[in-house]
């Protein structure tokens, strides 16, 4: 069975600092999906990433994708507050649109 | 482009009682796929639907069921709500291949009383 884990589970950091939010994973797999979710909302899809060594970004967030590690990073360049939000990886497997989460990175960001 | 659009958004039902609920996915796309979101489990994989067919299903009580319409809409059934069903309801909407993108709606949130 799949597991994906992500950590860590909670983040309070500053504005203006770095920091990086680690997901693993148990099996192979080609594909990691990142999503932020604010409270009460839906997942707003960030990246997705489809072949080893495979890096994105967008605005303050990186995310890069090790296969043979089973290992994804989303990293977060001089935070802001309004990155505050829930992050979750998520993997697929095979061609069937099922998706396994992790268990998600609450990131607070403070003044 | 429209986006995933499910209903309703809210919704309060009694022990016993059964639910449906719906998603009509973005033009064009012909996978639906549901998942159970709450505090203790997480986000759980319920089951996906593909051109009408079930595809892939995770797992949950046979309480749970759904169907997909000609038009790609679908909707999901809960039976017999325990007070544990009460979770926010996503469905994500893609074309179904094994390179897509998944865009969710706004969830239906249940709670059973």
């Amino acid at each position: 069975e799949l597991k994906v884990e992500q950590n860590p589970l909670f983040l309070s950091m500053q504005e203006g600092k770095n920091y990086t939010i680690y997901c693993n994973y148990s099996t192979t797999s080609d594909r990691l999906y990142w999503y932020r979710q604010d409270p009460g909302k839906s997942l707003e899809s960030l990246f997705v990433l489809l072949s080893n060594g495979a890096v994105k970004q967008e605005g303050r967030l990186m995310a890069s994708l090790d296969t043979k590690a089973r290992l994804s990073t989303l990293h977060i360049t001089a935070a802001v507050h309004d990155l505050s939000a829930t992050y979750f990886c998520a993997v697929g497997t095979g061609t069937a649109s099922k998706l396994t989460f992790g268990t998600g990175t609450r990131l607070q960001v403070t003044l | 482009k429209a986006g995933v659009t499910q209903t309703p958004r809210y919704l309060i039902k009694t022990r016993g009682q059964q639910v449906t609920l719906s998603c009509s996915p973005i033009s064009g796309h012909r996978s639906v796929s549901w998942y159970q979101q709450t505090p203790g489990q997480g986000l759980q994989f319920l089951f996906e639907y593909f051109s009408e067919t079930q595809r892939n299903k995770g797992n949950f009580p046979g309480r749970f069921s759904g169907r997909q319409f000609s038009n790609s809409r679908s909707e999901m059934n809960v039976s017999t709500l325990e007070l544990g069903d009460s979770a926010l309801y996503l469905c994500a909407s893609s074309q179904g291949d094994s390179q897509t993108r998944y865009t969710f709606g706004s969830g239906t949130r249940l709670t059973v009383v």
